[in-house]
């Protein structure tokens, strides 16, 4: 079946400018997470989706940053005013959310470079 | 709050001898722990987990890790390694208790270099 899909692929902008990236779970997973992979960071947990709410946004780094999730679905995160330290791959991560232990699937990320 | 630490940023190792791949970590309560594998230009692939039982613990590919709770460690092994094992290896701990969300609290990275 399918996989945890995200758009875009890469996103070139400029500094100062808003983004949006993608993310499309697994079909039936309730669970999804964004993870924010950088040079200099490693690889960070942003924000955590329980169906449409988020009950974890511990990870988001500023106010600049914000995540939505629409149907229990698909979602987006922005990013508003971006600046070069936001320069990052961004990871989607969905999970059937059942029990104690489910197991994340991770999309391809999103190559995002503020010039 | 929870830390994960991998000691060696990058391990070069010749194809076929054994290679383990080092991970620390820091937590005040009980966690889960994953190794995962993100081969170049790749998404990231889970490899093994520990969440209770056997402190050995197989995953894909041969490899191997052993949960050690006294010096909180969760050591990655082969016996012997191909050139296609080349990647970027990570460890992670996703935290319990209540508000247990599932999330991954991933160390650094490991790059493991395979040379022929």
């Amino acid at each position: 079946g399918a996989g945890v899909s995200q758009s875009p692929s890469n996103k070139v902008t400029e500094k100062g400018k808003d983004v949006e990236l993608r993310c499309d779970p697994i079909s039936g997973h309730t669970a999804l997470y964004w993870y924010r992979q950088s040079l200099g960071q490693g690889l960070e947990f942003l924000i955590y989706f329980q169906g449409n709410s988020a009950p974890d946004k511990s990870g988001l780094p500023s106010d600049r940053f914000s995540a939505e999730r629409t149907g229990g679905s698909v979602s987006t995160l922005t990013i508003q005013r971006t600046q070069q330290e936001d320069s990052a791959v961004y990871l989607c991560a969905s999970s059937l959310a059942r029990g104690l232990y489910n197991e994340q699937f991770f999309g391809p990320g999103t190559r995002l470079t503020v010039l | 709050a929870q830390s994960v630490t991998q000691l060696d940023s990058q391990v070069p190792v010749f194809e076929e001898a054994p290679v383990e791949l080092r991970c620390n970590y820091s937590s005040s309560v009980s966690v889960y722990l994953f190794w995962y594998v993100q081969y170049p230009n790749q998404g990231l692939q889970l490899l093994l987990k520990y969440l209770s039982g056997s402190t050995l613990v197989k995953g894909i590919n041969g490899f191997e890790a052993e949960f050690n709770k006294s010096q909180t460690s969760f050591h990655l092994r082969k016996p012997s390694v191909h050139i296609s094992d080349t990647a970027e290896y990570f460890c992670a701990v996703s935290p319990l208790g209540s508000g247990n969300t599932g999330k991954l609290i991933f160390g650094q990275g490991t790059t493991l270099q395979v040379k022929p």
